[in-house]
């Protein structure tokens, strides 16, 4: 089974920071990574996938990049929306046997 | 609007079954690939299990032989009927749908659409 490792597990950022999180496969997955981001009592919402297509209606300020096993994805300008769980998913097999990262808490400092 | 929503969560004792429920609008089941995820009272997301459009389904081995994904396509639902119930099984719920992209034989898959998510809490 692949491993998705996600770091850090949390982080506390001001509004207008720049912030990247990491995401590492246990083998090598090409692009075959998604990005979704998760606030509390809400079901997760896709961000990225093929680890840097910007899903429909995502803002620009997130973009993701990686291939291979280490992936991030970059919040170029934190706004006060933005501070939330964000996880990786690998989506390497076909037809795709998903696995998430452990995810990783956005805090606002 | 393409949407999905789940039904069915409860209490239940250790031991116990339940079914869940997914109902799409906006796009046929049939023709789609839906998964179940579950997430624990404050823990990540855990993939649980899928069925594809040609019917097949496949399940995380946490749930193999207890589970059963299926679905009904004259009433647009899947469903996860959850037998054997164990503590570590109380979760909320979601269905997700698959979105593709790209080109055969590289396809890019993805959860597009998640419902709101049913809770079930297994506890005597």
């Amino acid at each position: 089974d692949i491993q998705m490792t996600q770091s850090p597990s949390s982080l506390s950022a001001f509004v207008g920071d720049r912030v990247t999180i990491t995401c590492r496969a246990s083998q090598n997955i090409s692009n075959y990574l998604n990005w979704y981001q998760q606030k509390p009592g809400k079901a997760p919402k896709l961000l990225i996938y093929a680890a840097s297509t910007l899903q429909t209606g995502v803002p620009s300020r997130f973009s993701g990049s990686g291939s291979g096993t280490d992936f991030t994805l970059t919040i170029s300008s934190l706004q006060p929306e933005d501070f939330a769980t964000y996880y990786c998913q690998q989506s390497y097999s076909t037809p795709p046997l998903y696995t998430f990262g452990q995810g990783t808490k956005l805090e606002i400092k | 609007e393409v949407q999905l929503v789940e039904s069915g969560g409860g209490l239940v004792q250790p031991g116990g079954s339940l079914r869940l429920s997914c109902t799409a609008s906006g796009f046929t089941v049939s023709n789609s690939y839906i998964n179940w995820v579950r997430q624990a009272p404050g823990k990540g997301l855990e993939w649980v299990s899928v069925i594809y459009s040609g019917g097949t389904t496949d399940s995380a081995d946490s749930v193999k032989g207890r589970f059963t994904i299926s679905r009904d396509n004259s009433k647009n639902t899947v469903y996860l009927q959850m037998n054997s119930l164990r503590a570590d099984d109380t979760a909320v719920y979601y269905c997700a749908r698959d979105g593709r992209s790209g080109y055969v034989p590289y396809y890019y898959y993805y959860m597009d659409v998640w419902g709101k998510g049913t809770t079930v809490t297994v506890s005597s």
